[in-house]
């Protein structure tokens, strides 16, 4: 089955500096690969997405790349502010035209920004 | 995003007792739902996938005899915690697929803190 990992565990950035989450996953045939910003007690919330057949996505100040060859992708926060602390997934799978797929999460990584 | 709603947002129960757990698509058909466990400062683990008139299939080192899942209509599906035990404890949380702008994404209910003493 399908393994992520995702690093750092915990980061600390200090206010308006850039923040960059790293994922690497081990099922090639994986293409779908969400992120996920979780506060404390509530839903994930998916913040933004990239797909297989696209290298990289901007949505304002958060962006994702991916490399399908290195199987890996990031997250980049630019401008970081105070409301962006939580908890960050990354998560991967593989669509199957229709078929039941379940996400697989990364451990997560506690954002801090720092004021 | 699609609303996917889930009940209650808490429970505390007793052990020895079963708790159900409620997830609503609401303004969308759901044929896959997924059940998803999450500890406390861990990530969301798969329990099971949940298809509407048909089993659930269930991820390996889960009991599908402690945890019933039912999917009987197009925008719900339950989950059953039978003969609860401490170690059951956790936060439960069910994802909807939903297909948008002809891509399809994932979408969790609020989640349930299931607390049983």
């Amino acid at each position: 089955g399908e393994n992520v990992e995702q690093h750092p565990s915990t980061l600390s950035v200090q206010e308006g500096d850039s923040a960059v989450i790293k994922c690497t996953y081990s099922d090639s045939a994986s293409n779908y690969f969400p992120w996920y910003k979780q506060e404390l007690g509530k839903r994930p919330q998916l913040i933004i997405d990239i797909r297989s057949n696209v290298g990289e996505k901007k949505d304002q100040r958060i962006a994702v790349t991916l490399n399908k060859t290195a199987k890996h992708f990031s997250l980049h926060i630019t401008e970081t502010q105070p409301e962006d602390s939580a908890v960050y997934f990354c998560a991967a799978l593989m669509y199957s035209g229709g078929g039941a797929d379940g996400l697989t999460f990364g451990k997560g990584t506690h954002l801090i920004i720092q004021p | 995003g699609a609303v996917v709603s889930q009940h209650p947002s808490r429970v505390i129960c007793k052990s020895g007792t079963s708790v159900k757990i409620e997830c609503r698509s609401l303004d969308f058909q759901a044929t896959t739902m997924f059940w998803y466990r999450q500890f406390p400062k861990q990530s969301l683990m798969l329990m099971a996938t949940s298809n509407e008139g048909s089993k659930a299939t269930y991820e390996q080192g889960v009991e599908k005899d402690k945890f019933l899942i039912n999917h009987a209509s197009l925008t719900l599906s339950t989950l059953t915690v039978t003969s609860a035990h401490p170690e059951d404890s956790s936060f439960y949380i069910c994802s909807a697929r939903v297909l948008m702008r002809s891509n399809e994404k994932l979408f969790f209910g609020s989640g349930t803190q299931l607390s049983v003493l």
